[in-house]
């Protein structure tokens, strides 16, 4: 059971550039997150998803789009990268909750750099 | 939203109890409290949850004051591999979706 992976685990963009950060899991979960890291920080929630084609905004969102077109696949998108996009990202799910807060489960992370 | 308090730093000598705690003086009377912690270079996992009664799983315990504006999470042991950053979360709300402070930073001494 490989739980969250999420891919590439490291990644060097220069200013403008593109990528796609791909986040799966295989647990059939509803819920899934992207939440970034900056060093000495605590995370903060990017985007997040209730379900299968559905998307929503977390603290910050701005600069970062997503996609959920399979239950188990979260896509998080950077169109320009830019230096302060500079983080580790973490990508994590859930169950449906319902209302007593299920537990969230989280991937290794992918560290990147935006030069 | 509610919000929680922890201290920013705290030691603790190995094999030792840690007592970690946590202010949640706005959280309201069907909030769960959760705990992750997060190892140097990983990601966070799951410690406990609970609601009003004290709870205990094979990693930690949860004391949660009768009030319930504030808990504690106990190690009962703690080892090298303790040594983490605690984070005390409030209930995420729709979609089940978290806020993380930042944290206690536990260090354990040998």
């Amino acid at each position: 059971n490989a739980g969250v992976t999420q891919t590439p685990k490291f990644r060097v963009l220069k200013t403008g550039q593109s990528m796609t950060l791909l986040c799966a899991q295989d647990m059939n979960h509803e819920y899934m997150y992207w939440y970034r890291q900056d060093p000495g920080m605590g995370l903060r929630l990017i985007h997040y998803s209730v379900g299968e084609g559905t998307t929503a905004k977390g603290e910050v969102p701005d600069g970062y789009n997503v996609s959920r077109l399979k239950k188990q696949n979260f896509l998080l998108g950077l169109e320009s990268a830019a230096p302060s996009q500079t983080s580790v990202y973490f990508c994590a799910s859930s169950p449906y909750s319902r209302g007593r807060g299920e537990k969230l489960f989280f991937g290794s992370g992918t560290q990147l750099s935006v030069l | 939203d509610a919000k929680t308090t922890q201290p920013n730093s705290m030691e603790s000598n190995e094999e030792e109890p840690v007592h970690l705690p946590c202010n949640h003086s706005t959280i309201s009377g069907t909030d769960y409290i959760h705990w992750y912690r997060q190892l140097p270079s990983q990601g966070p996992e799951y410690v406990i949850h609970g609601l009003t009664s004290n709870v205990n799983n094979r990693m930690a315990s949860l004391a949660i004051a009768e009030d319930r504006k504030s808990s504690t999470l106990i190690l009962h042991r703690a080892t090298l591999r303790d040594a983490a950053v605690y984070y005390c979360i409030p209930p995420g709300g729709y979609g089940n979706k978290l806020v993380f402070g930042a944290g206690t930073i536990l260090r354990v001494k040998s």
